[in-house]
């Protein structure tokens, strides 16, 4: 039973344009959302994060918006470089836990 | 600071062997989850050490088996290997709690496969 879902399995950007990493849930009970990208072979680094009591969250090109009643997180990047390509994963935790339920990743590829 | 260290990188087990893999935390971090990666079933939870305790468990069998050490280090032992326990297991670190804003970090994780 997957709770967090990346529906795209992949997305192709132009180098300077925006990138848009969409995710959505299930358990109303989430409360903290992050973001990683990861690299075959690599563990997972983290990107940015946000409480279920923001609707945003900014940090240098990255912007996480968060839309609780849809269910929904979206991770955007302005601009897009080449080295951002990787593979972005979405995952969301519980009050009082720190095991997160990953989304099933999104590959972008940033073309030059 | 040094990052979560994981070792092997890289281990080759045949089926019903058994395996252990060793993790650091980055230095001053109590909280030590583990995670299973497989191209079927992504990123899994595994379970979660805070303070030498079992603090929270996934849904794996009984075969996958921890602990914590009073240094915070942790190892994660898998017996009666399976083919399908082939995967890239990754350990994490927290200093706390994720919820109140601290950020969970990753090691390089152990490619194991099994034969």
């Amino acid at each position: 039973d997957q709770q967090v879902k990346q529906n795209s399995p992949s997305l192709s950007v132009q180098e300077g344009r925006i990138s848009i990493l969409n995710c959505d849930y299930t358990n109303s009970m989430f409360d903290y959302f992050l973001w990683y990208k990861k690299y075959p072979a690599e563990g997972p680094t983290f990107l940015i994060s946000i409480s279920s009591i923001k609707d945003k969250n900014e940090d240098g090109r990255f912007t996480v918006f968060l839309n609780k009643s849809a269910k929904h997180l979206s991770l955007h990047i302005v601009p897009s470089q080449p080295g951002d390509s990787a593979v972005y994963f979405c995952a969301a935790t519980l009050t009082g836990a720190n095991n997160l339920f990953f989304g099933t990743g999104t590959r972008l590829t940033v073309i030059p | 600071k040094a990052g979560v260290t994981q070792t092997p990188r890289y281990l080759i087990k045949t089926r019903g062997q058994q395996v252990t893999l060793s993790c650091s935390p980055i230095s001053g971090h109590r909280s030590v989850s583990w995670y299973q990666q497989t191209p079927g079933q992504g990123l899994q939870f595994l379970f979660e050490y805070f303070s030498e305790t079992q603090r929270n468990k996934g849904n794996f069998p009984g075969r996958f088996s921890g602990r914590q050490f009073s240094n915070s280090r942790s190892e994660m032992n898998v017996s009666t290997l399976e083919l399908g326990d082939s995967a890239l297991y990754l350990c994490a670190s927290t200093s706390g709690l994720l919820a109140t804003g601290d950020t969970q970090y990753f090691g390089p994780g152990t490619r194991l496969t099994v034969l």
